[in-house]
């Protein structure tokens, strides 16, 4: 059962343009998301985090969006630039649970 | 300060054998996370240890223990290994208060053959 899902294996985006990676859960228990970065040979890399009681969460370029009626999360990442080329994993959690349930990942490619 | 660092690398085993991962926490973190990322996966949690005491475990069989030391580094041992443990293995650490970001290493690419 997969309770943290990632449905875009991969995307596409032009350096510049904005980069929307999603991400839908099903466990209404989870009320702390986390994004990672990952980058071959390299192990995750926290990004930015929001917690159930918000909507909205920006760091720099990088703005995480909370819709929980939905179950559904987004990461924007604005302007994207090549080396934003990685792989990103959606996480969540409940309360102050030890583990960390995550997605099956989104390629992303930001090309020239 | 230094982040989470992990030993070996990478691992080529053969069904049946014994394996031992190890894992050195960042500085002032003492719990540790342990996670299996199989290929085209995201990473599933096996277990933490919080001041040396096993702090919640995932769905994994008791062949993979682990034990975390007074300096909080850890230790992950799997036995009997199959051929579907092949996957790469990430450590994670954190600090004291609960519920704090996780922080990973770079993990090791354990192979089954």
């Amino acid at each position: 059962d997969q309770q943290v899902k990632q449905n875009s294996p991969s995307l596409s985006v032009q350096e510049g343009r904005i980069s929307i990676l999603n991400c839908d859960y099903t466990n209404s228990m989870f009320d702390y998301f986390l994004w990672y970065k990952k980058y071959p040979a390299e192990g995750p890399t926290f990004l930015i985090s929001i917690s159930s009681i918000k909507d909205k969460n920006e760091d720099g370029r990088f703005t995480v969006f909370l819709n929980k009626s939905a179950k559904h999360l987004s990461l924007h990442i604005v302007p994207s630039q090549p080396g934003d080329s990685a792989v990103y994993f959606c996480a969540a959690r409940t309360g102050t649970a030890s583990k960390l349930t995550f997605g099956t990942g989104t390629r992303l490619q930001v090309t020239l | 300060e230094t982040g989470v660092t992990q030993s070996p690398t990478h691992l080529i085993k053969t069904r049946g054998q014994q394996v031992t991962l190890r894992c050195s926490s960042q500085s002032g973190h003492n719990t540790v996370s342990w996670y299996q990322q199989a290929l085209g996966q995201g990473p599933q949690f096996i277990f933490q240890y919080y001041r040396e005491e096993e702090n919640g475990r995932g769905n994994f069989p008791p062949r993979f223990s682990g034990l975390q030391f007074p300096n909080y580094s850890s230790e992950l041992n799997v036995n009997a290994l199959e051929l579907d443990d092949s996957a790469l293995y990430l450590c994670a650490s954190s600090g004291e208060r609960e519920g704090e970001t996780q922080y990973f290493g770079p993990g090791t690419r354990l192979l089954v053959l």
